[in-house]
C-alpha cells in the first residue's frame, strides 16, 4: 500500500531557481493538501484541492502555484525560491468531501527542501 | 477564525503506563476530529477519529474521548510502549494550522 507518495525527498535550490514537488495518492480521495512545518512549529497549509479540477489558497500561498493533474497528482511549484521557503513540505489526501470539513487524513513523508 | 490547540507541550510516562493527551478546540460547530502521530522524521500519522455523535472511540490500545460541552479532546494509549514516543497533535474541521502538539517521551 503506497498511500501518499512524494518525490523528491530532498532538494537543494539556489535563490531564484523553480522546481516543482510531486505528490500522488492511491486511495482515490477527493481532497489533497499541501503543508509546510517549519523547526519548532506546526503544520500550515499551504494549499489545497477539494476534489479534481479545484484548489484554493491556505494560510501562507504566496510564493507557491498549485496544479491538480487528475484525481491523483497534486503538485507544488515554487517559481522563484527564497531562503525563506525553505521548509519540510508534506502532501495529503483525505476521502472527505468538500464541506464537511478539510482535514487530512493521510500524508506523505515529506520533501526537505533547503534554498540557499 | 478556528483553532485548536493542546494543553501541554511535553509529556514523559513510564513504558507500561497509561498516557492521556488533551486538546481543546474553539468551534463548537465542529463535527470530525482527528488524532495524529507525528514521528521524528516522518509524516504525520492517522491514529484514530471520531464524529461529534460519538463521546468515545476505541482503537488499538488507543482511545478517543470527546467532550463536545467543554469542546476538549482526549486521547488515551494504553499501556505505553517506546515505539509511542512521538508528536501527537489534533485537528478539526478546515485545519489550515496545526498546533505544535504534545511530545509524547516513553522512559523505559
Amino acid at each position: 500500500n503506497a498511500g501518499v507518495t512524494q518525490t523528491p525527498k530532498f532538494q537543494v535550490l539556489k535563490t531564484g531557481q523553480s522546481m516543482t514537488l510531486q505528490c500522488a495518492q492511491d486511495m482515490n480521495h477527493n481532497s489533497m493538501y499541501w503543508y509546510r512545518q517549519d523547526p519548532g512549529m506546526g503544520l500550515r497549509l499551504i494549499y489545497y484541492s477539494a476534489s479534481e479540477g479545484t484548489t484554493d489558497k491556505g494560510e501562507v500561498p504566496n510564493g507557491y502555484n498549485v496544479s491538480r493533474l487528475n484525481k491523483r497528482e497534486f503538485s507544488l511549484r515554487l517559481e522563484s525560491a527564497a531562503p525563506s521557503q525553505t521548509s519540510v513540505y508534506f502532501c495529503a489526501s483525505s476521502e472527505l468531501a468538500a464541506g464537511t470539513g478539510f482535514l487530512p487524513q493521510h500524508f506523505g513523508d515529506g520533501t526537505r527542501l533547503s534554498i540557499l | 477564525g478556528e483553532s485548536v490547540g493542546l494543553h501541554l507541550p511535553t509529556l514523559s510516562v513510564q513504558e507500561g503506563d497509561n498516557s492521556i493527551i488533551n486538546c481543546a478546540y474553539s468551534n463548537s460547530a465542529s463535527d470530525y476530529f482527528i488524532w495524529y502521530k507525528q514521528e521524528s522524521g516522518k509524516g504525520p500519522q492517522f491514529i484514530i477519529d471520531i464524529r461529534s455523535n460519538m463521546d468515545k472511540r476505541q482503537g488499538q490500545r488507543v482511545t478517543v474521548l470527546l467532550n463536545k460541552t467543554v469542546k476538549h479532546l482526549s486521547l488515551q494509549i494504553a499501556a505505553t510502549q517506546p515505539g509511542d514516543s512521538a508528536v501527537y497533535f489534533c485537528g478539526t474541521g478546515n485545519q489550515f494550522y496545526f498546533g505544535t502538539g504534545t511530545s509524547l517521551t516513553v522512559i523505559p
